[in-house]
Order: C-alpha cells, then structure tokens, then sequence
C-alpha cells in the first residue's frame, strides 16, 4: 500500500527556517518524480517544488526559488522540503505528491502538515 | 508558465443534477490535462488524468473531455459524496499549475 506522510510543520517567525519531511512507503522514492504542493489557509493548490524520478533535475515555482532546496534520501525513501527567509504568505498546508511514471499526474498524496509563519 | 481558469468558481446544484465545470489554459496543453477532488479536511484525490482517463476506483458518472485550450469535468447525476472543490491541473509544460479550484455546493 503506498503512503506518504509528512512531518515538520509548526509555527516559525519570519525570517525563520524550516524543515520538511515525507516519508513514503509501498514504493520506491528514487523511481518516481515527486513534488510539494500547498494550500494557504481557504484557498487553493499551489505547486511549489518538485524533482525527477532519477533525482537529477529539480524544479521551483517563482514564490519560492532561492529560499526553498527539494531534495531526497533514498535509503530512507523520504522527500525533504528544506525552507529558509520563511514569509507570512508562506502560511500553508504542504502536501507531498507522488507522480504516477506515465505523466504528471499525481496519484496519491499526504494528508499534510501546517505551517504558520507568524511573529 | 501556463495559467489555469476554471469556470465557474462555485455552483449550487441539486442531487441528480448533471454538473460541468470548464477549464481552460492559458496555451494549448494537448490532453495534458488531470483532475481533484478536494473535501474539507482532505488532501486533494484524483479523479481524471490524461483529459478522459477515470483513476481507479472513481465512479463512472465522473467524466471529463477537450484538448487544446479547453477542457470540461462534467458529473453525469451529482450524489451527496460529490460536494466539493474541484481543481484541474495542466502537465504539458513545467512547472504544473492548477486551475483555481470550483466549488460545488448543495442547493
């Protein structure tokens, strides 16, 4: 059964920094792409980083390149969001997504974790 | 990047109503075109991928159609399980955007 569960979340003051985390499970992490979306309190998805199923290429959304790195450890199958000079608009639920290998779809999803940028 | 639009932002419809929301990019993203489902509290669910391919386990009243700019996700007879907010979400060209979301609503 696949799984991703996020962890790492809280709330940070501006300017802070911030780790996140996705482990999955029922498959493995270096064959697929994957990305973080999130969700600003009542509003909608927001694509914000991903990486290719080998690894090599990494890709940001405008909002957050240069203070947000995607990375992964495949020995153990998790997905990181590391995040610095954290905003209030960077308030949100993120969500890591797993691509299916056919296209950019995402077939499956965490259940998330919160972030609170507030001084 | 290529910029999403659904039409409309939300609806108010009845059980057994036939519903369909419109999305339209802002080039042509052939079929590279998915669907969600999000309900209140949960992490959005994949309804639609490739433009017209139902996921697993979605039920058959669930379709969706177009190709180039636009693109429709219609519901054939809305159940009460169906009320949500709906997000399309173009993989032509990174970085992938979605729509921003229609919300279907009890009438």
């Amino acid at each position: 059964e696949v799984r991703l569960l996020e962890s790492g979340g809280g709330l940070i003051q501006p300017g802070g920094s911030l780790r996140l985390s996705c482990a999955v499970s029922g498959f493995t992490l270096s064959s697929y792409a994957m990305s973080w979306v999130r969700q600003a309190p009542g509003k909608g998805l927001e694509w914000i980083s991903g990486i290719s199923g080998s690894g090599d290429s990494t890709y940001y959304a405008d909002s957050v390149k240069g203070r947000f790195t995607i990375s992964r450890d495949k020995s153990k199958n998790t997905l990181y969001l590391q995040m610095k000079s954290l905003r209030v608009e960077d308030t949100a639920l993120y969500y890591c997504a797993k691509e299916h290998f056919s296209g950019g779809w995402y077939d499956y999803w965490g259940q998330g974790t919160l972030v609170t940028v507030s001084s | 990047d290529i910029q999403m639009t659904q039409t409309p932002s939300s609806l108010s419809a009845f059980v057994g109503d036939r519903v369909t929301i419109t999305c339209r990019a802002s080039q042509r993203i052939s079929t590279y075109l998915n669907w969600y489902q999000q309900k209140p509290g949960k992490a959005p669910n994949l309804l639609i991928y490739a433009t017209s391919s139902l996921q697993s386990g979605v039920p058959s009243r669930f379709s969706g159609s177009g190709s180039g700019t636009d693109f429709t996700l219609t519901i054939s007879s809305l159940q009460p399980e169906d009320f949500a907010t709906y997000y399309c979400q173009q993989s032509y060209s990174n970085p992938w955007t979605f729509g921003q979301g229609t919300k279907v609503e009890m009438k």
